[in-house]
């Protein structure tokens, strides 16, 4: 089975510039979560989508941050315009209700470096 | 505020020796709990949970424990091999409701051969 697909893996941009992440969840998950993830740090929730309806983006800077979830299966996460403190690691998720519980995988994540 | 914490920020152990990864959570709410595991310049892969139902779930090598009064769950693996040498980060999340999870700042293990 594929795991979640992400591209770029790595992106050099400089700041005031817009960038553009995409990812490709595993086939039939339908809850997909993006994470940004500071050096030193865990993963903090940036949006969750069920399906193609944002069910919380509480976390997303929204003034510059944006995302989409056409068709409930692709994603793009976009930054316009890109600023210093923009740089991390940017985690795509999709997840699958267990027995137990929801577990949720991870993408090999995007590398942003803002100059 | 943190709801998840590592305090160890890195662990050493001998190559066939235990590894014991702790984590310390705030929220009362918290149901489930996952460990992941992540090496350089991957995504954090899965590696092992357990319901707040249980005490004790066992995979392979793998076991977690929950200690639900004290707030606290461990990792541990046996024995540990060189190629378990990564940053285990610890999370959790409540299962009624948004399912979001809440990670730890993580923990570096290095087996040494």
């Amino acid at each position: 089975e594929a795991g979640v697909v992400q591209s770029p893996r790595y992106k050099i941009i400089e700041k005031k510039q817009p960038v553009a992440f995409w990812c490709n969840p595993i086939s039939g998950h339908n809850t997909l979560y993006w994470y940004r993830q500071n050096l030193g740090q865990g993963p903090e929730l940036l949006i969750r989508y069920e399906n193609e309806e944002a069910v919380d983006d509480s976390q997303l800077p929204k003034d510059r941050f944006s995302a989409e979830r056409l068709k409930g299966v692709d994603s793009t996460l976009k930054i316009q315009p890109a600023e210093l403190g923009d740089s991390a690691v940017y985690l795509c998720a999709s997840s699958v209700m267990g027995t137990a519980g929801e577990t949720q995988y991870f993408g090999p994540g995007t590398r942003l470096l803002v100059l | 505020d943190q709801q998840v914490k590592q305090n160890s920020p890195s662990l050493s152990v001998q190559e066939g020796r235990i590894s014991i990864l702790n984590c310390d959570y705030t929220n009362s709410m918290f149901d489930y709990f996952l460990w992941y595991k992540k090496y350089p310049a991957e995504g954090p892969t899965f590696l092992i949970s357990i319901s707040s139902i249980k005490d004790k779930n066992e995979d392979g090598r793998f076991t977690v424990f929950l200690n639900k009064s004290a707030k606290h769950l461990s990792l541990h693996i046996v024995p540990s091999q060189p190629g378990d040498s990564a940053v285990y980060f610890c999370a959790a999340s409540t299962q009624t409701g948004a399912n979001n999870l809440f990670f730890g700042t993580g923990t570096r293990l290095t087996v040494i051969p």
